[in-house]
């Protein structure tokens, strides 16, 4: 139990345009999922925290308006990264939560922005 | 500040034991995690720990010392594909994840 997806698994977009990812937990409900980007040989940050129904919650740094989150279910979060950036080519990666101390990651996505 | 502390890097031998230490200093404690993640991939989880004392799993075990703010990942008869890196990450009061940068633990023949 506990599997978590994303969806797509990679991504190549060109300058300008937005994508979508998605993070579904399978067989369990997340009252809450995170949403972290990891660039080469660093460690995960922490992009935001969302709870279904509710505005997601943005670290410090992280632009609400090019990182649009939407958690409209307890088994679906979506990420959107909007007029995408060349810097902005990344591996995202999601978790979800089932009780506060469990995170089960997605396998991640990576995106590269030509 | 919160801040979690481990080795960048370190190499050891197939079918010996090796220690991966973690320091941490967050605002609060709920636990503190070890993950496994192999080149590309997402981190697999590992342990969690939130009483002091040692947690074994397997050829895994993990220890915590809260009073010291410490803890350490023992991996035993090292194989080949426990090459990767291992991530430590302390649960701070607000249920956030605080994460080390990871340690890359290379293993040789």
């Amino acid at each position: 139990g506990a599997v978590v997806s994303q969806h797509p698994s990679w991504v190549i977009c060109k300058s300008g345009t937005s994508v979508k990812i998605e993070c579904r937990s399978l067989d369990f409900q997340a009252t809450t999922m995170f949403w972290y980007r990891q660039f080469p040989k660093q460690s995960l940050m922490l992009m935001a925290t969302s709870n279904e129904g509710s505005k997601a919650t943005y670290e410090q740094g992280v632009e609400k308006d090019k990182f649009l989150i939407n958690h409209a279910s307890l088994t679906l979060s979506t990420l959107t990264v909007t007029s995408a950036h060349p810097e902005d080519s990344s591996f995202y990666i999601c978790s979800a939560g089932r009780q506060e101390y469990e995170q089960y990651f997605g396998p991640g996505t990576r995106l590269t922005v030509t | 500040g919160q801040n979690i502390d481990q080795p960048t890097e370190m190499t050891a031998t197939e079918g010996a034991i090796v220690q991966i230490n973690c320091t941490y200093q967050t605002s609060g404690f709920n636990g503190l995690f070890w993950y496994q993640q192999h080149a590309g991939e997402a981190p697999t989880f590992l342990s969690y720990n939130v009483l002091d004392g040692l947690e074994e799993k397997g050829r895994f075990s993990s220890f915590l010392s809260r009073s010291k703010g410490y803890s350490y990942l023992l991996l035993k008869e090292l194989q080949m594909k426990d090459s990767a890196s291992y991530l430590c990450a302390a649960m701070d009061s607000n249920y956030q994840l605080i994460w080390g940068a990871g340690t890359k633990l290379i293993i040789k023949p």
